[in-house]
């Protein structure tokens, strides 16, 4: 089982620039999550899904768009980088409600901004 | 709205003493709590949860946590820390929804 993988591992990109973040999992959880991780802000949630098609908004959407196609993939898309969106971002799943099992993560995109 | 607090971002312990991770909680109905670590450069791994089962829970690695909903709070122990042990430690909430917020963190480091 590979589990959560995510892609491209490490993103250098120019302000304004567009560019997507995949995010894969093979264990047909129907959960999936991005979180994006700046030192000593923790962990926030940008957007979330509960099934394919179906999509919402977590603490900071904002530069951010997201689509659920299928089970398995999650891509999420920065339409005009910013350098505020340098950061690590993480994809994580889950096979039933998150509140109860908690979240498979992925080992994270670092992506920088210039 | 629900949210953690975790107190203290940087935590030093000898090895082989006591590992004390503080976390409380905010939330306006029954609470999911999850501690996660990370090591350097990985992603983050589930090492215990609390689901309204038992109040003290054991995780991996010979971590746990006892969730106190008087104090609303999960502090995270170790009796006898190990120099592997030395990782990022997030306190997270949910509310069974499919979101779970996370803690700032606490940096746990080992003096030898």
């Amino acid at each position: 089982n590979a589990g959560v993988t995510q892609t491209p591992k490490f993103q250098v990109l120019k302000t304004g620039q567009s560019m997507t973040l995949q995010c894969a999992q093979d264990m047909n959880h129907e959960y999936m999550s991005w979180y994006r991780q700046d030192p000593g802000m923790g962990l926030r949630l940008i957007h979330y899904s509960v099934g394919a098609g179906i999509t919402d908004q977590g603490e900071v959407p904002n530069g951010y768009n997201v689509s659920r196609s299928t089970t398995e993939d999650f891509p999420l898309r920065l339409l005009s980088a910013a350098p505020s969106q340098t950061s690590v971002y993480f994809c994580a799943s889950s096979s039933a409600q998150a509140g109860l099992v908690g979240y498979t993560f992925g080992s994270g995109t670092r992506l920088t901004v210039v | 709205a629900q949210s953690v607090t975790q107190l203290g971002s940087h935590v030093s312990v000898s090895e082989g003493a006591l590992v004390l991770l503080r976390c409380n909680y905010s939330s306006s109905v029954p609470p999911y709590l999850f501690w996660y670590v990370q090591y350097p450069n990985q992603g983050l791994q589930l090492l215990l949860k609390y689901t309204s089962a038992a109040t003290l829970v054991k995780g991996i690695n010979g971590f746990e946590a006892e969730f106190k909903k008087s104090e609303t709070s999960f502090h995270l122990t170790k009796p006898s820390a190990h120099m592997s042990d030395a990782a990022e430690y997030f306190c997270a909430v949910s509310d069974v929804g499919s979101k779970i917020i996370f803690g700032s963190g606490t940096r746990l480091s080992i003096r030898p």
